[in-house]
This record gives C-alpha cells, structure tokens and sequence, in this order.
C-alpha cells in the first residue's frame, strides 16, 4: 500500500516533443505529491509538486496532472530539449507520516537533437 | 553555497570496515532525511530527524546503521561491520519547518557513493 509505480521505466522523445511519465499510487492517505529530476551522479533536484485537491498545476514547461478517483498523476514536459535528457521520479508522501517520500522506480529519458 | 552538503562525495572501503558520512542540511531546516539509492531504483527512506529528535527508522536500516544528529544542525551516519549489499549512494535531503498549510518540500544534497569490497 505504501508503493508508488511508475512507467514507462525508459522513454526517448524528438526534440520539441512532449514527454509523459506516469505514476500510480495506492495509498489514499498520501497529501503531496512531487516530482524528481536527477542527472548521473547528483542527487535529486525538486522540479515541481501537487497536492491532491488540485488537478493540474503548470511552472513554464512542466505540468503535473492529478486524477484523484485513479490515483494517478503524470508529469508532462512540453517542447522537449536534449537538456532535459534525466531520470525523473514521482514520489509520495503524508504530513502526518513525517513527510517521507516514497519513490517510484523511476524513468530514464533521453530526448534526441 | 547554501544548499545540503554531503561529506565525503566518494568512499571505497574493505568488507567488514566502519564508515561515516556527513551531512549538512540548508540552515534553519529543521527535518533532515536520509535515503539510500540503488542502481536503477528510486531512493529508498532509511530515517528522519525533526531537530535533533530520530522520529522514525526504516526497517531497511539494521543495527549496524546509526544515526545522529546531535545539536539539530549537521548529522552524522554510520555503517559497522560494511557488507557489499551496503554499496550504495546515500542521500540526505532537509526541509523546512512546516506550517499547517504547507508541505514539506525537500531538497537532497549531491549524495555520497559507497563501494564495499
């Protein structure tokens, strides 16, 4: 109940494409919901967040869309750039549980010049 | 800079060895998390810190992992007895004190990549 899954596990885009990655969760307790970029050999770096009362939430080219009833979100990125080429994770977490995040698997995208 | 530092960025050790890492989160954060992140997997939670109070353990942390952070500010984690299955980047995010409207929203240092051999 405390999983995340996300999908696809790898994804390769034209430059200028959209890019979409989704996630799934179990747990209806879970009150925030970030997004996660991470390039070799850093460490995570935030890139945009939701909360479940709210259905889609854009910053420039990022947009996160919720679905509460499926308990799925997604994160799109518009006009794909090869600098966007990362691993992206979606995570949970509860206000009440301490704010640990629970990460998905992750996704390995590689947007081609 | 003012973001969360890790000490050091890279460590190879021999099985059976002790280690330390460090960790300085972004000042007047009071919550401090470690993951721990394997090849080709999302980061996994270990334990968490709201001051200098541990809060919650992950099962994933056996008794040969410790943690502390001992005056709120930097922490420390210690790996005895290393095994090779403890390969692995470790992580340390901090956030900020939360308000009862807003999240915590956490932000994680470079990481510091173990090599047992």
């Amino acid at each position: 109940q405390q999983q995340v899954k996300q999908s696809p596990q790898s994804l390769i885009v034209q430059k200028g494409g959209i890019s979409i990655i989704n996630c799934a969760y179990e747990n209806t307790a879970f009150d925030y919901f970030p997004w996660y970029q991470q390039f070799p050999g850093k460490g995570p770096a935030l890139l945009i967040a939701i909360r479940p009362d709210v259905s889609e939430k854009k910053e420039g080219r990022f947009t996160i869309s919720f679905n509460k009833s499926a308990k799925q979100f997604s994160l799109h990125i518009m006009d794909s750039q090869p600098g966007d080429s990362a691993t992206y994770f979606c995570a949970a977490s509860m206000r009440n549980q301490g704010g640990k995040l629970i990460f998905g698997q992750g996704t390995e995208l590689s947007v081609k010049p | 800079d003012t973001g969360v530092s890790q000490d050091p960025r890279h460590k190879i050790t021999k099985r059976g060895q002790n280690v330390t890492f460090r960790c300085d989160p972004i000042s007047e954060h009071n919550r401090l998390y470690w993951y721990r992140q394997t090849l080709g997997q999302g980061p996994e939670f270990l334990t968490y810190f709201q001051n200098e109070a541990q809060l919650e353990k992950s099962r994933l942390l056996s008794d040969r992992f410790s943690a502390e952070r001992p005056k709120g500010s930097f922490s420390t984690l210690e790996i005895q007895r290393t095994e090779q299955g403890d390969s692995a980047m470790y992580l340390c995010a901090s956030s900020p004190p939360t308000g009862r409207d807003s999240y915590n929203e956490q932000f994680f240092g470079p990481g510091t990549r173990l090599t047992v051999l």
